[in-house]
């Protein structure tokens, strides 16, 4: 079982560049989740989805747009990058919205936006 | 949005002493959490609290979901080196709102 995956770990890109980052579970999970963890601010929710087929906004969706490609993936997608999204992005799954403090994480991935 | 703070920012202490820190909201949580966070790696949950006084251990942790339902308490016995990480608080209001996350306490373990 190898839980959370994310690809990449790490991404250097230039201003305006796009790119899409990739979180999948093996787990049978319900529920996903795209968080980004800056210094001194915590965890903070970008989206979510409660279920396949579904997805919502969280506290800074703002240039960001995410698919719940399947049951297992869950991508984050940064149409045109901006300095301000350098940040360590974390993928998350949970059995289901309501059992979200028991969520999985996944690895993280680092990116520096130029 | 929500605000936890979380304190302190960071610790720096001796193999074998103990450790504390708190987390604090403006408003009431009716869940509060805790987790660790090592380098390199996500969050993992170490204690879930959902009453208001409850007193949940794990291992050398204790954590406390406050009377006042506005704090959150988490103790570390006899740190010992693998301690190290980054612990965080995180709440929720109500059952239909999503979690929020303090800023984390820095732990450093010296041997």
């Amino acid at each position: 079982n190898a839980g959370v995956t994310q690809t990449p770990k790490f991404q250097v890109l230039k201003t305006g560049q796009s790119m899409t980052l990739q979180c999948a579970q093996d787990m049978n999970h319900n529920s996903m989740y795209w968080y980004r963890q800056d210094p001194g601010m915590g965890l903070r929710l970008i989206y979510y989805s409660a279920s396949e087929g579904t997805t919502d906004k969280g506290e800074v969706p703002n240039g960001y747009n995410v698919s719940r490609l399947n049951k297992r993936e869950f991508s984050l997608r940064l149409e045109s990058a901006a300095p301000s999204q350098t940040s360590v992005y974390f993928c998350a799954s949970s059995e289901g919205i309501a059992n979200e403090e028991t969520q999985y994480f996944g690895p993280g991935t680092r990116l520096l936006v130029l | 949005g929500q605000q936890l703070n979380q304190s302190p920012q960071s610790m720096f202490i001796q193999e074998g002493e103990d450790v504390s820190m708190n987390c604090t909201s403006s408003s009431i949580f009716n869940t509060w959490l805790w987790y660790k966070q090592e380098p390199g790696e996500g969050p993992v949950l170490l204690i879930a609290l959902y009453k208001a006084g409850e007193l949940t251990s794990n291992g050398r942790l204790t954590a406390q979901f406050g009377i006042t339902r506005k704090d959150s308490f988490l103790n570390i016995s006899a740190s010992i080196p693998s301690d190290v990480g980054i612990y965080f608080c995180a709440g929720r209001e109500t059952s239909g709102s999503r979690l929020t996350f303090g800023e984390g306490t820095q732990l450093t373990v010296n041997p």
